[in-house]
């Protein structure tokens, strides 16, 4: 199986500060189709989780455009322009390319 | 809206079987493929399986931890994918989400414990 690598697991950012959570895979991640199927997840305490990004660089729909994906092959990084109050959780990334789909172990993001 | 209900979850004895149902709305239930994942308490996430569309032979994927114990399927005519899950054990317990790309239901608790 593929494994998911974040660092760091534990994040304290101040509000309004930016935040990168990296994300790397043991193997490339590029799709005999051309594409990568890098997906980022939000999860929130005491909720489901919410996909904010696909293809390492797409934004769900209603995902605020703080957020941002990128990265290639097999490193992949996570971006909060200037962190808010209700971006606490957990992130985590999560291969699609490789069967079967694989997490990385997520990354805590807390305010200082 | 698209809106997925898990239901089923509950307390169970290991080696016993339950079965969880995923019930959906707003949107053609037939045309799109269906999957699990899982959340055991305090841990990350990890996939369970999946199940195609008719249009795409209805087939089924599983995890290696589940595969030849859980068994998804589908109701098209009722708008519910079910997973079935045989031989429990304690590692199964977890919280259990149905998704439909990218909606995640609210996830239903399941605990194997004597």
């Amino acid at each position: 199986d593929v494994v998911m690598t974040q660092s760091p697991l534990s994040l304290p950012v101040t509000l309004g500060q930016p935040a990168s959570i990296s994300c790397r895979s043991s193997q490339s991640l590029v799709y005999s189709d051309g594409n990568t199927y890098l997906n980022w997840f939000q999860q929130r305490p005491g909720q489901s989780p919410r996909r904010l990004i696909y293809k390492v660089s797409n934004r769900d729909s209603g995902v605020p455009d703080r957020f941002s994906g990128s990265g290639s092959g097999t490193d992949f990084t996570l971006k909060i322009s200037r962190v808010e109050a209700e971006d606490v959780g957990v992130y985590y990334c999560m291969q699609g390319t490789h069967w079967p789909q694989t997490f990385g172990q997520g990354t805590k993001v807390e305010i200082k | 809206e698209v809106q997925l209900v898990e239901s089923g979850g509950g307390l169970v004895q290991p080696g016993r079987s339950l079965r969880l149902s995923c019930t959906a709305s707003g949107f053609t239930f037939g045309d799109y493929a269906m999957s699990w994942f899982r959340q055991a308490p305090g841990k990350g996430l990890e996939w369970v399986g999946f199940i195609r569309s008719k249009a795409y032979g209805g087939t089924t994927e599983y995890a290696a931890s589940v595969k030849g114990r859980f068994t998804i399927s589908r109701d098209d005519s009722k708008s519910i994918a079910y997973l079935q899950m045989n031989s429990l054990k304690t590692e199964d317990t977890a919280v259990y989400y149905c998704t439909r790309d990218p909606t995640w239901g609210q996830g239903t608790l399941v605990t194997v414990s004597s």
